[in-house]
């Protein structure tokens, strides 16, 4: 079975320092992808970045970059330089080879402070 | 811009009742999802729906049944609502031709069970 686990229910970091929110997952499919989502306090769900487990370079985007160590099963959001706008849910979420269902983790709630 | 629509974004309803959610996407998506939401334990799957009339379980299928008679519009339907399926109820879309795509999400709605 697919399991996603994030162990930070909560993290809080100062505006332009920057932050790693930790995810680990368990698969034992070959072919998976790995999504992070951000929900802020509005509830809307928001894509920001994907990493495919046969992509060799860690992806980014802007300011976030996924930290992929495939033989460890993790794949961690930085963020760098927070803003306050930061503030939010993020969800780590997992695609099987096999299937388009996404599993999500607990969540992690960022909080970032001036 | 993909647009995924909940027709409630807040719904009260009593013990016993039939509830249902509406969900509508205009991206021509095969893919449609029902998450629910709590505090703690993230995003889990309800029902999944890969194509019309087709459908499959998710984790916590127990209590809801799900219709898609139309491409562009996926129901959740709670038979009969009781006070542990007040949550937030979240749909999704995604496109089949491209596995690794992002989920696309509505708002929510916050369903409230007395």
């Amino acid at each position: 079975a697919q399991k996603i686990t994030q162990t930070q229910p909560g993290m809080f970091v100062q505006e332009k320092e920057a932050v790693t929110l930790d995810c680990t997952y368990d698969t034992s499919d070959q072919s998976y992808g790995l999504f992070w989502y951000k929900q802020p306090s509005s509830g809307e769900m928001i894509f920001l970045i994907y990493q495919g487990s046969y992509d060799e370079q860690n992806a980014t985007e802007g300011r976030y970059s996924l930290n992929f160590q495939k033989a460890r099963k993790s794949a961690n959001l930085v963020i760098s330089a927070s803003q306050l706008g930061d503030s939010a849910m993020y969800f780590c979420a997992m695609r099987g080879g096999n299937t388009d269902k996404l599993i999500f983790g607990t969540g992690t709630r960022l909080q970032v402070f001036p | 811009d993909v647009k995924v629509t909940q027709s409630s974004r807040y719904l009260v309803k009593r013990t016993g009742e039939k509830v249902f959610l509406e969900c509508v996407q205009d991206m021509d998506h095969e893919n449609m999802f029902w998450y629910r939401q709590d505090p703690g334990l993230g995003l889990r799957l309800i029902y999944f729906s890969y194509d019309v009339k087709m459908k499959e379980k998710g984790d916590i299928p127990e209590g809801y049944s799900v219709s898609r008679e139309k491409k562009e519009r996926f129901s959740l339907i709670l038979e009969s609502a009781s006070t542990n399926q007040t949550s937030m109820y979240l749909c999704a879309s995604s496109s089949r031709a491209d596995p690794y795509s992002p989920l696309h999400f509505g708002n929510g709605t916050r369903l409230t069970v007395t």
